[in-house]
């Protein structure tokens, strides 16, 4: 079966640090992966998204970039975290399918 | 562009009180709608997913219904256990990748 997971599960950066976040997935191969982020009582914003190794999709002007390094590993970083990045950050992949499943998610607060 | 309306934003019910939860959309050609279920903290669990008008999905106590123009989740005789943020999402051909989210029903069932 298939499984994907996220580290860290929470996390709080002072601002101007900077930020890895990481996603892995399993049992899959080849998938389209996806980082969201979720800000308290609100929807979900698509930040990034990637249909394979190097290719990477960029939703929303900012300071974030997306790295995919391996076939089910995608990275989310900041060179230098604002108070706005703080929010829920979610990743996901779409398999053979339309729908997406979602990871446990990181929260990350930023000081 | 897509867009995906979920009313109401909140809803409280009675343990056994049902009642029913819209998702109005437009998009320019239907591939799927999907439905999740978003605990706090966690990330959305996949719930359903309905492909054309007149389509129903059930689990357990909730059943998804579609139309052209909205899909409601129907929760019966709902149980604490059914509290959660209920998300709705339209995946469309004009965007092959990506899907749309609603902002969310938070529906909170009281014993």
């Amino acid at each position: 079966s298939q499984t994907i997971h996220q580290w860290p599960a929470t996390l709080v950066q002072p601002v101007g640090s900077p930020l890895s976040l990481e996603c892995t997935v399993e049992g899959t191969s080849n998938p389209n992966l996806y980082w969201y982020r979720q800000a308290a009582g609100r929807g979900l914003q698509l930040l990034f998204y990637s249909v394979g190794i190097g290719q990477i999709s960029s939703e929303v002007p900012q300071n974030l970039s997306a790295s995919r390094p391996q076939d089910r590993q995608f990275i989310l970083s900041s060179k230098k975290l604002l108070l706005s990045d703080s929010g829920f950050y979610l990743c996901a992949f779409r398999d053979r399918g339309y729908e997406q499943y979602f990871g446990p998610g990181t929260r990350l607060t930023v000081t | 562009e897509d867009q995906v309306t979920q009313s109401p934003e909140a809803l409280r019910l009675q343990e056994g009180e049902s009642s029913s939860l819209n998702c109005s959309y437009t998009v320019s050609g239907l591939r799927g709608l999907f439905w999740y279920r978003q605990d706090p903290g966690k990330g959305p669990e996949f719930l359903f997913t309905l492909y054309s008008a007149g389509e129903e999905k059930e689990k357990e106590r909730l059943k998804a219904t579609l139309t052209k123009k909205e899909s409601f989740l129907h929760i019966t005789a709902p149980k604490p256990e059914d509290s959660a943020t209920y998300l709705c999402a339209v995946h469309s051909w004009a965007n092959d990748y990506k899907l749309s989210f609603g902002a969310g029903t938070t529906v909170t069932v009281r014993a």
